[in-house]
């Protein structure tokens, strides 16, 4: 069955420390898409990444940064240098191929702190 | 970039009123739109997904009677909340996506209910 972890609950940082998210995924597809959103205090979801399953590169994108490894089924984002605007709720997200509608199956989320 | 917009951002009412929100998208045309919902430092569930001009699929769980949707063009879909009582009070969320299987789905900033 589809499944997403994010076993990290609450994260707490303070200014300027590198903070990595974790994201564990579950899925039987071998063709997969993998998300990370950002929720601010907003409610807004804000798109950070997608990822597909046969695209293992690394990402970096300014201090933002995503590890995506099919052998641990893991897509674990970090963020480098973090600033207090980084504070917010963190999810991963999946869809399946074989879905066909493309719909997200959610982690729980990742509440991060960041203290200046 | 894709912008999807949610009408009201914020409603209260009373038990057993009606309240109907809307999800559109306003530079594109979204054959698949998403509804989720979601409760206070919980993920986001989804409800149903919906493809313009047929029936809305419910996820498990989720009563087809009181949830209401509507996809009825490209660009507008609309999640009634029939007889809503004080544990529908919630934060509703919409996503829109290009195509059908499509697995780009950009967010509304969501609608609070909040039902007295």
């Amino acid at each position: 069955a589809q499944k997403v972890t994010q076993a990290q609950t609450e994260i707490s940082v303070v200014e300027k420390e590198d903070v990595t998210l974790d994201c564990v995924y579950e899925t039987r597809d071998t063709t997969y898409y993998l998300f990370w959103y950002k929720q601010p205090p907003s409610g807004e979801l804000v798109f950070l990444i997608r990822r597909n399953s046969f695209d293992e590169q690394n990402e970096i994108s300014g201090r933002y940064s995503w590890n995506f490894q099919k052998s641990t089924s893991s897509f674990n984002f970090t963020i480098t240098a973090s600033q207090v605007v980084d504070s917010a709720v963190y999810f991963c997200a999946l869809s399946e191929r074989s879905s066909n509608t493309g719909k997200l199956i959610f982690g729980q989320g990742t509440t991060l702190q960041v203290k200046p | 970039g894709a912008v999807v917009s949610q009408h009201p951002s914020r409603v209260i009412c009373k038990s057993g009123t009606s309240v109907k929100i809307e999800c559109r998208s306003l530079d594109f045309q979204a054959t698949t739109m998403f509804w989720y919902r979601q409760f206070p430092k919980q993920s986001l569930m989804l409800m149903a997904t919906s493809n313009e001009g047929s029936k809305a699929t419910y996820e498990q769980g989720v009563e087809k009677d009181k949830f209401l949707i509507n996809h009825a063009s490209l660009t507008l879909s609309t999640l009634t909340v029939t007889s809503a009582h004080p544990e529908d009070s919630s934060f509703y969320i919409c996503s829109a996506s290009l195509t059908s299987g499509g697995y780009e789905q950009y967010f509304g900033p969501g609608t609070r209910l909040t039902v007295t």
